[in-house]
């Protein structure tokens, strides 16, 4: 079975200072999809960032990009210039490729505190 | 544009009752999910649902049952409330399977004493 590791359960970082937050999992497939869902103290989670496996390049959406290392199973999450409004919980999941494979994985999350 | 609605957002139970917890999309999704979140953990999947009339069990089935008669809609139901379920439980729609990409509600804190 797929497990997602999250090994810091909080992190903090200084407005407008870059923050990286690990995720690891464990997989026998060779296809995947990997992600970082977001959790803000109003609790309505919302995907932040998307991997396929598939891909060599580097997933980035505007201030937030992943460092995928397939080999090694690691998915890290790297936020530049923070904002206060990046404050939340952060879950890494993963998610196979299989056609009937509906299920996401998620890890325990990382809280982040952003300190103005 | 409302997506994936819950009701209600929060509720206390006693041991033993039952209750419905709410679940509206309405972003024409097929896929529909309902996930419990306990402290510290991440997400678990409770059941889900590939299209109106088709449900199957996910990770932590046992106390729940769900329906789907509608594409919209997808409760799940609580019979004889344990404290165990006590949780926060989220509902979740996708339009596609293999994206990954889930809306999620707000999600619903139950207490069971």
């Amino acid at each position: 079975a797929q497990t997602v590791t999250q090994s810091q359960p909080e992190m903090s970082v200084q407005e407008a200072e870059t923050v990286t937050l690990s995720c690891t999992y464990d997989t026998s497939e060779s296809d995947y999809y990997l992600f970082w869902y977001k959790q803000p103290p109003s609790r309505q989670m919302i995907l932040v960032i998307r991997q396929e496996a598939y891909k060599q390049q580097n997933a980035t959406e505007n201030r937030f990009s992943v460092n995928f290392q397939k080999a090694a199973k690691s998915f890290s999450l790297k936020i530049s210039d923070s904002q206060l409004g990046d404050a939340a919980m952060y879950f890494c999941a993963y998610k196979g490729s299989g056609g009937s494979n509906y299920k996401l994985t998620f890890g325990k999350g990382t809280l982040l505190t952003v300190n103005p | 544009n409302a997506g994936v609605t819950q009701t209600p957002k929060f509720r206390i139970l006693k041991i033993g009752q039952s209750m419905t917890l709410q679940c509206t999309q309405d972003m024409n999704h097929n896929y529909m999910y309902w996930y419990r979140q306990d402290p510290g953990m991440g997400l678990k999947l409770i059941y889900y649902s590939v299209g109106a009339g088709i449900t199957d069990k996910g990770e932590v089935p046992n106390g729940y049952n769900v329906s789907r008669s509608t594409t919209e809609d997808f409760p799940l139901r609580l019979e004889l409330a344990a404290p165990s379920q006590t949780s926060v439980y989220f509902c979740a729609s996708s339009a596609r399977a293999y994206t990954g990409e889930l809306f999620f509600g707000e999600g619903s804190r139950l207490t069971v004493l």
